[in-house]
């Protein structure tokens, strides 16, 4: 089954630290995905991925980084955090576009105090 | 911007009854819809897909189309307390190069 980690699985902030999410993928599949879910918005695109090297901003990309340095890895990097990004964050692969599902990983609680 | 509407927002069905759950495209150029299920404090697992009109089942769970309506149907019967979930929908559009999700339905199946 396809498989993907993410670290850490909680996480408490300060107000302007900076955090790093990361994600592991063993599935070989080009496109990886960050999403944040909240309470009344459902799944939002961060930031997605089509390979190694590459990154591309999703719906609501302020305020954060990715990073895809290999096939199976992708970060997402929060430089100054904020309250207002309290939430799970999810990371997710698929083989490509289009008819492909998407595998999920566990998810990261994030609390920015 | 394209975007997924599903309803209602919240449904409670009793166990052994039908569930029905619903999500609309606003944009014509969807490719592919996806029913993905998560149970509280764990991730979407992908449900069913369905890209051609008409009807698909697999086993309690039945999902249908209409293109020209831009709109999917999930129903679920002989429902059971495991069932208890949050239910997204999920949508794929020509060249956008993303899949944009709606905000969900909330089953609940009381014993």
């Amino acid at each position: 089954e396809a498989a993907v980690t993410q670290s850490p699985r909680n996480k408490v902030a300060v107000t302007g630290g900076k955090v790093t999410l990361s994600c592991n993928q063993t599935n070989n599949h080009n496109n990886m995905y960050w999403y944040r879910q909240d309470t009344g918005h459902g799944l939002r695109l961060i930031h997605y991925s089509y390979g190694a090297g590459s990154t591309e901003k999703g719906d609501i990309p302020d305020g954060y980084k990715a990073s895809r340095p290999s096939q199976e890895n992708f970060s997402l990097i929060l430089e100054l955090a904020t309250p207002s990004q309290t939430s799970v964050y999810f990371c997710a692969s698929g083989v490509s576009w289009g008819g492909y599902e998407q595998y999920f990983g566990p998810g990261t609680r994030l609390t920015v105090l | 911007q394209q975007k997924v509407q599903q309803s209602p927002e919240s449904l409670i069905v009793p166990e052994g009854g039908m569930a029905s759950l619903n999500c609309t495209s606003s944009d014509r150029n969807v490719d592919y819809f996806w029913w993905y299920r998560q149970h509280s404090g764990k991730s979407p697992k992908m449900l069913m897909s369905i890209f051609s009109n008409g009807e698909k089942e697999e086993g309690r769970f039945t999902v249908h189309l209409n293109k020209a309506s831009l709109h999917t149907s999930l129903h679920i019967r002989d429902s059971q307390p495991s069932d208890s979930a949050l239910y997204l929908c999920a949508a794929s559009y020509t060249n956008a190069y993303k899949v944009i999700f709606g905000k969900g339905t909330h089953l609940h199946v009381l014993p």
